[in-house]
């Protein structure tokens, strides 16, 4: 069974642009959850969409947003970037339950804010 | 807000030393996870363990969940080169999302 995708795998960007990054969860895996992952800050959630619904969210300004297809695909942007959204973001997948919260992860994209 | 604190922040060892990593909080969560991060990768699920008291061993690695659902903690025995990478540890409860620990660097020297 293949893994969770993500592309691209590395993007550079000027601050005020926005972003888009793509993620494929693996086939039969309904959600799809982001994180960044900073060294000062760690692994930090963003946002968990299932069945194309955002489920839970973390704290972090409106300028990130997300959705999710009917394929269970899903896309997560950012606005108005800024140095500081500079990071590693990662997608997972998951069968969707809430007793486990096992996660699938993808390799990553690394966003670099200039 | 749930928080995991994992301890030591950093490790770097000579191979075959054995070694244990902690993860602390003052919150009860339903399930513990174990992740290992290598360089340019995403994190892979080691092992989740939901039970208190639940051991789970995974060859040379012994996972422990304490009684009281508040902390873990991961032992390597013998440890490999193979075995370096960021050690993270990640909570499941209330907020029906994962918490993640700060993580550990292990480095095991040849």
């Amino acid at each position: 069974k293949a893994g969770v995708t993500q592309t691209p795998r590395y993007l550079i960007k000027t601050r005020g642009q926005q972003v888009t990054l793509s993620c494929s969860p693996i086939s039969g895996h309904r959600s799809v959850s982001w994180y960044q992952q900073t060294p000062g800050q760690g692994l930090q959630f963003l946002f968990e969409y299932f069945s194309e619904t955002q489920r839970n969210k973390g704290n972090f300004p409106g300028r990130f947003s997300g959705r999710q297809f009917s394929n269970s695909r899903s896309e997560m942007n950012v606005s108005t970037l800024e140095l500081g959204d500079s990071a590693l973001y990662l997608c997972a997948s998951s069968l969707g339950g809430w007793s486990s919260y096992e996660q699938y992860f993808g390799p990553g994209t690394r966003l670099t804010v200039t | 807000t749930q928080l995991l604190e994992q301890s030591p922040q950093f490790l770097s060892i000579q191979e075959g030393e054995n070694l244990t990593v902690y993860c602390n909080s003052s919150s009860v969560f339903s399930s513990l996870q174990w992740y290992r991060q290598e360089p340019g990768e995403g994190p892979v699920l080691l092992v989740t363990v939901v039970t208190g008291g639940e051991v789970k061993k995974l060859k040379r690695l012994t996972f422990q969940f304490g009684d009281a659902r508040k902390d873990s903690s991961l032992h390597i025995t013998a440890a490999q080169p193979g075995d370096t990478g960021l050690y993270l540890c990640a909570g499941g409860g209330s907020a029906r999302q994962l918490t993640f620990g700060s993580g550990t660097q292990l480095t095991v020297l040849p």
